[in-house]
């Protein structure tokens, strides 16, 4: 267990809805990365948030949009939702932002399968 | 921009034997990182082991290790005794130091059986 949360486990929804995934990351750390694996593409990195601040953004579609709380829980929003949407949706934190600041291994969390039929 | 090719889609190793799988990757940083990430048929994406560019010694964690050859640009990953809990996807993945963000890049992926 690596003490990354992410809920749902299983989401199974029609193409154009809306979804929302969240992460709660490990306790004391403060940067939350979303990361998207397909069959197609990969592993890809979609968004990095450090303390409430978007840090980095990858390919995220303009239909996806993400925040992170005072809280520091991280919710990943999907909308306008198509067939090439369906793959498992991993939130990771780490300490610090960045390799030039402490410790920056990341944590994966058990990841959130999405299906759009 | 940085790129991590993993050249092996499918390896299979009999149990207790050893194993090694390739990665290469492209940037123009000096100082980066790289990792391996073991991930099972759960899903769940585990942390195998980790290198810093900037040591020349090879890291290792138990049964893993890795051979790094910086100006070669690649970064294997040697499994010693394999078991059959070895079994899994492993991602070679690289972060760069030059950004304020430790996003990281995977590599395809190599699928890994170990065969009793």
């Amino acid at each position: 267990d690596s003490g990354v949360t992410q809920t749902p486990k299983h989401l199974i929804t029609a193409t154009g809805q809306r979804v929302t995934l969240r992460c709660s990351p490990r306790s004391g750390d403060l940067s939350v990365y979303w990361y998207q694996q397909s069959l197609d593409q990969g592993l890809q990195f979609l968004i990095h948030y450090y303390n409430g601040e978007e840090r980095a953004k990858g390919n995220i579609l303009e239909r996806f949009s993400a925040q992170q709380f005072p809280d520091l829980h991280s919710e990943l929003n999907l909308s306008s939702l198509e067939l090439g949407d369906s793959a498992l949706y991993f939130c990771a934190s780490s300490v610090a932002p960045s390799v030039r600041s402490g410790s920056y291994e990341q944590y994966f969390g058990p990841g959130t399968r999405l299906t759009v039929t | 921009a940085q790129t991590v090719t993993q050249s092996q889609p499918e390896m299979s190793v009999q149990e207790a034997e050893t194993v090694t799988l390739s990665c290469t990757y492209d940037t123009s940083e000096n100082n980066y990182y790289l990792f391996w990430y073991k991930q099972p048929p759960s899903r769940q994406m585990i942390l195998v082991i980790r290198q810093e560019a900037y040591k020349q010694q090879n890291a290792t964690e138990n049964r893993f290790s890795v051979n790094f050859q910086k100006a070669a640009k690649s970064f294997s990953l040697k499994i010693s005794d394999s078991q059959l809990g070895d079994t899994a996807m492993y991602f070679c993945a690289f972060m760069g130091s030059g950004s304020n963000t430790g996003k990281l890049i995977f590599g395809q992926g190599t699928t890994l059986q170990v065969k009793p």
